[in-house]
């Protein structure tokens, strides 16, 4: 079975645009969580979706959003990107909503100059 | 929200056993615990996800005491490719439940 993709590995953005990324689940896994890494802060829940529904969200400002659409498939989204939000976007699937086994996939490394 | 507490870095030997203990006071009823493994530059993978008493699968052990507020991750016979950091996490099953990594414990194993 296939894990966790995720689309680009890589990005660079200058301050002031916009990003989007992609997630694919493992296949049959409705659940899709995103997280943010960086050395300062650690890994930081951006928000979770269940078929298609935000269940949960982190302490994290608008500019971040993100959606899941009927395959599982997910993306997100950061706008008026700032410095700060240079980091490591993290994904993680899971089957349903009785178990936090989550599956991580590599990662989209966001540089933003 | 259930924070939890672990120690910033261990070290070890190959061969020895490994216990990383984790705090979490404020763990409600319906919360679990679970614990990841993360090497530089990868996803965090999951190691083992337990309730209460003691959970064991093919890489480790976890132990749960009776009243929830700490839990031990125990990893027998270590070798160096099990240098990695190491995060508690306790999770809930509401759609209310936030979910908080610690800051791990970073382990380095010696020849």
């Amino acid at each position: 079975k296939a894990g966790v993709t995720q689309t680009p590995r890589y990005l660079i953005k200058t301050r002031g645009q916009q990003v989007t990324l992609s997630c694919s689940p493992i296949s049959g896994h409705r659940s899709v969580s995103w997280y943010q890494q960086t050395p300062g802060q650690g890994l930081q829940f951006l928000f979770e979706y269940f078929s298609e529904t935000q269940r949960n969200k982190g302490n994290f400002p608008g500019r971040f959003s993100g959606r899941q659409f009927s395959n599982s498939r997910s993306e997100m989204n950061v706008s008026t990107l700032e410095l700060g939000d240079s980091a490591l976007y993290l994904c993680a699937s899971r089957s349903g909503q009785t178990s936090y086994e989550q599956y991580f996939g590599p990662g989209t490394r966001l540089t933003v100059t | 929200l259930a924070k939890t507490t672990q120690p910033i870095s261990m070290d070890s030997y190959e061969g020895q056993e490994v216990n990383i203990t984790c705090s979490h006071n404020n763990i409600a009823t319906n919360d679990y615990i679970t614990w990841y493994q993360q090497f530089p530059s990868q996803g965090p993978r999951f190691i083992i996800q337990g309730y209460k008493t003691k959970v064991t699968n093919e890489v480790a052990s976890l132990f749960i005491p009776a009243d929830r507020k700490s839990s031990t991750l125990s990893l027998p016979r270590v070798s160096l490719s099990d240098t990695a950091v190491y995060y508690c996490l306790v999770v809930g099953y509401s759609s209310a439940s936030k979910i908080i990594f610690g800051s791990g414990t970073r382990l380095s194993i010696r020849p």
